[in-house]
């Protein structure tokens, strides 16, 4: 079974710090993808990473960076947390053909103070 | 740009009935794949169906079965004998290519009545 794990299921933060969300595939999945789920918006891409080292912008990557050191690994940074970054963030991975099932993480409810 | 819609934000079903979630998209692409995901309250999404833009046929899973309609640009899944673990947000989603992401609508709550 393909599994996708996050760090953390729920964090809270005070405004202003530096978060770390990480999430980590162990299938050998080529993509890997960072979304944010707010009601009525449904998931909004962060970023994206079809390799390591590669990254490539979503639809909504202000206040965000990521970094992929390592095939398995995807790290999501938060540089200065702020209140309207509270949301619930889901990771996912998929192999590299159009046709692939994206499978997801178990989602970080995070709380920014 | 590709766009998935879902017009429906919430919807429900008597448990043993049939429901059906409708989802429209819009792509230039030929050749592509449509996509349901599942997303119960415990948060973990798993796919529920798949359908390949070039085959003809509907697909199906068990008790999930989808329209697609490739001229009206229309994939709505179908929900038979509905049951109280179906209660979920479902997300219609588009994908043409390996190094893209999909892309999702808003999605559904639906949800089931016993």
């Amino acid at each position: 079974d393909v599994k996708v794990t996050q760090s953390s299921r729920y964090l809270v933060k005070r405004t202003g710090e530096k978060v770390f969300l990480e999430c980590v595939q162990d299938m050998d999945h080529e993509n890997m993808f960072w979304y944010r789920q707010d009601p009525g918006l449904g998931l909004r891409l962060i970023y994206f990473s079809y390799d390591v080292k590669m990254k490539e912008k979503g639809d909504i990557p202000e206040g965000y960076s990521v970094s992929r050191e390592k095939k398995e690994r995807f790290s999501l940074i938060l540089e200065s947390a702020s209140t309207n970054q509270t949301s619930m963030y889901l990771c996912a991975s998929s192999l590299l053909r159009a046709e692939e099932t994206q499978y997801f993480g178990p989602g970080t409810r995070l709380l920014v103070l | 740009a590709q766009t998935v819609t879902q017009s429906q934000p919430e919807m429900s079903v008597q448990e043993a009935e049939t429901v059906t979630l409708s989802c429209t998209y819009d792509t230039s692409e030929s050749d592509y794949y449509l996509f349901w995901y599942k997303q119960p309250p415990s948060r973990q999404m798993i796919l529920v169906i798949r359908q390949e833009a070039y085959k003809q046929q509907n697909a199906t899973e068990n008790r999930f079965s989808v329209n697609f309609q490739k001229a009206a640009k229309s994939f709505s899944l179908k929900i038979s004998d509905s049951q109280l673990g179906d209660a979920a947000m479902y997300f219609c989603a588009y994908s043409y290519s390996g190094n893209t992401p999909l892309v999702f609508g808003k999605g559904t709550r639906l949800s089931v009545i016993a």
